[in-house]
């Protein structure tokens, strides 16, 4: 089974900040990874897939990067409405596998 | 307008069963693979099982093998999640996901709730 180590496990930061949250593959994956963001009793939405292609109605301040084993999803000035839970998700084989999620705290 | 809404959650007993439905509309059902994926309380995200868009492909988590059955009708663009010998773990709200074959999950249910507790 491929795990996905993600990080950080939870993150505080400030309206305007730039952050990023890494998700580290046991082994290369090449770019079958998909970013979720999960709000308090709602399913989960996708924001990144294929790494690094924004999901339709995404705000660009969201974006994904890397390939193989390590990928990283970079929000570039937090807004109050994305304080949240971050998920990856690999899809390169089964069973298919979430990071443990990084969840996003205003300071 | 796409849309999945899961059903057949509820309370049981260690040792016993329950079915889950998802019902999808607004897209070509047959077109996509359709999974379970769950979520215990206060826990991340776990992938539990997925059938291809013809029925011919299925996976399941180790945690579920041989405890649960995913089956679709295309007919009638309904998904289903038999689960049977549930344990105290299986306590998760259960989400319905839709994806193109070998991709990930681009549209999610709400969820239904499963508790089993004696």
């Amino acid at each position: 089974d491929i795990q996905m180590t993600q990080s950080p496990s939870s993150l505080s930061a400030s309206v305007g900040d730039r952050v990023t949250i890494t998700c580290r593959a046991s082994q290369g994956i090449r770019n079958d990874l998909a970013w979720y963001q999960q709000k308090p009793g709602k399913a989960p939405e996708r924001l990144i897939y294929a790494a690094s292609s924004l999901q339709s109605g995404v705000p660009s301040r969201f974006s994904g990067s890397g390939s193989g084993t390590e990928f990283t999803l970079t929000v570039s000035s937090l807004q109050p409405e994305d304080f949240a839970t971050y998920y990856c998700l690999q899809h390169n084989s089964f069973p298919r596998t979430f990071g443990q999620g990084t969840k996003l705290e205003i300071k | 307008e796409v849309q999945v809404v899961e059903s057949g959650g509820g309370v049981v007993k260690p040792g016993e069963s329950l079915r889950l439905s998802c019902a999808a509309s607004g897209f070509i059902f047959s077109s996509y693979s359709m999974s379970w994926i769950r979520q215990a309380p206060g826990k991340g995200l776990e992938w539990v099982s997925s059938i291809s868009g013809d029925g011919n492909y299925i996976f399941y988590a180790g945690s579920v093998k041989g405890r649960f059955t995913i089956s679709r009708d295309n007919a009638e663009n309904s998904l289903s999640l038999q689960m049977i010998t549930l344990r105290a773990e299986d306590t998760a709200v259960y989400y319905c996901a839709r994806s193109i074959s070998g991709a990930d999950f681009d549209f999610w249910g709400l969820g239904t709730l499963v508790t089993v507790s004696s």
